[in-house]
């Protein structure tokens, strides 16, 4: 069954520190990864996508590990900001249909 | 470009009436997908659009729920009679072609008491 899977399911972190949050799929095949970032009462923005020959990809303060073998991502927030508080979701494009498969997202607190 | 527009931003309806969401999509993109999205399951895919033509509605919960897209511009998703468990926010989004990045709309809370 094609599945996303995220963790942590939420994650509290002070001002100014590191975090990272973990994507796991078994989505086959696969065509691309995103990652998406989605503030309260908002739909969800792209920060990322990569294809299966992309194993890293940053955006500002955004880096996004792809490791196609063992099939799992990685989304690193570096230097954390109050605005990076969200749920970021991980959307894996593939299986027979092409479709979608999201995970339910890790939802970010940053506390100053 | 404004983006993909969605109206209402919410809506509280009855149980048993009907309720039609609607979505304007950023103007040239092909594709247009509704999803749901709930706090137990996340976001789901109910249906997508290709070139106004509905190409797969498996996520469709029902048959009280329907979906148009009557030109390249807008479309609308009812649902017929509606009940408290399809309170959820409801989010449109298109993309140029199925695989390319998707730009959701804000969505509409709908809450069915």
């Amino acid at each position: 069954k094609n599945q996303v899977e995220q963790s942590p399911q939420s994650l509290i972190i002070l001002e100014g520190k590191n975090c990272t949050l973990q994507c796991n799929y078994t989505v086959s095949p696969f065509s691309n990864l995103r990652w998406y970032k989605q503030d309260t009462g908002r739909g969800p923005v792209s920060l990322t996508i990569m294809t299966f020959s992309e194993n890293t990809k940053s955006n500002g303060r955004y880096t996004a590990t792809l490791d196609a073998d063992t099939k799992q991502s990685s989304l690193h927030i570096t230097a954390s900001q109050l605005s990076d508080s969200a749920s970021y979701i991980c959307v894996v494009s593939g299986g027979s249909q092409g479709n979608l498969i999201f995970g339910k997202g890790t939802k970010l607190s940053v506390k100053p | 470009d404004a983006g993909v527009i969605q109206s209402p931003r919410h809506e509280v309806t009855e149980m048993g009436q009907e309720v039609t969401l609607r979505c304007k999509p950023i103007s040239g993109h092909n594709s247009l997908f509704w999803y749901r999205q709930t706090m137990m399951r996340g976001l789901e895919l109910l249906i997508y659009f290709n070139n106004n033509v509905p190409i797969d509605d498996s996520g469709m919960p029902e048959d009280r729920f329907s979906a148009k897209m009557p030109n390249a511009s807008f479309s609308t998703l009812k649902i017929q009679p509606s009940e408290p468990r399809d309170s959820a926010v409801y989010f449109c989004a298109s993309s140029s072609f199925r695989n390319t990045e998707a730009f959701f709309g804000q969505g509409t809370r709908l809450t069915v008491v």
